[in-house]
């Protein structure tokens, strides 16, 4: 199985400031189809978990542009240019480029 | 806008039965892989189950293979999970996504809380 492994566990940010997050996998996430499959998604407290970025660096329908994410291969970081009160919760990022899917085991994001 | 909404969670005993659903609207069901994942209190998400549009492909979590059944109905928009053999450690709220490609967790329901206790 692919052990994804996120950095920090915790990350106390000021508003209008930036955070990054991020995520290494034990085995390179590029399919055979030339996609990587890396995806982040964010979950508010009492709410299911959403998705923010897909393939890397895709956002998905109606994710703000501060959310960014990069990497290649096996090292992978999501960026907030500015965060907002909105932006509170936990991140994870998941692996699908082969079964089982894995998560990272969540970057709590709180304001300072 | 895509809706899915699971139910069936609830108490049971250790050993016994339940049968997740989830039905799907506002998006072509049957074009959609879908997926089982699960987040246990206080901690993170861990996958289940997935299954293709046509069900010719069927994956399972090593934890629930064998207990766990994941079955699909288009013409009721529906996903199922029958949970057999249930655990303590199957207690957790159960998520059903959806999404392009078997493994896309593009769109989430609410969740449908399990708990296994005697």
């Amino acid at each position: 199985d692919i052990v994804m492994t996120q950095t920090p566990l915790s990350s106390p940010v000021t508003l209008g400031q930036p955070a990054s997050i991020s995520c290494r996998s034990s085995q390179s996430l590029v399919h055979s189809d030339g996609n990587t499959y890396l995806s982040w998604l964010h979950q508010r407290p009492g709410q299911p978990p959403r998705l923010l970025i897909y393939k890397i660096s895709n956002r998905f329908s109606g994710v703000p542009d501060r959310f960014s994410g990069s990497g290649a291969g096996t090292d992978f970081t999501l960026k907030i240019s500015r965060v907002e009160a909105e932006d509170v919760g936990v991140y994870y990022c998941m692996q699908s480029a082969q079964f089982p899917l894995t998560f990272g085991g969540g970057t709590k994001v709180e304001i300072k | 806008d895509v809706q899915l909404v699971e139910s069936g969670g609830g108490l049971v005993k250790p050993g016994g039965s339940l049968r997740l659903s989830c039905v799907g609207s506002g998006f072509l069901f049957s074009s959609q892989s879908l997926n089982w994942v699960r987040q246990p209190p206080g901690k993170g998400l861990e996958w289940v189950s997935s299954i293709s549009t046509s069900t010719s492909f069927l994956y399972y979590a090593d934890s629930v293979k064998g207990r766990f059944t994941i079955s699909r109905d288009n013409a009721k928009d529906s996903l199922y999970l029958q949970m057999n053999s249930l655990r303590p450690e199957d207690t957790a709220v159960y998520y059903c996504s959806r999404g392009w490609q078997l493994g896309d967790v593009e769109n989430w329901g609410q969740g449908t809380l399990v708990t296994v206790s005697s």
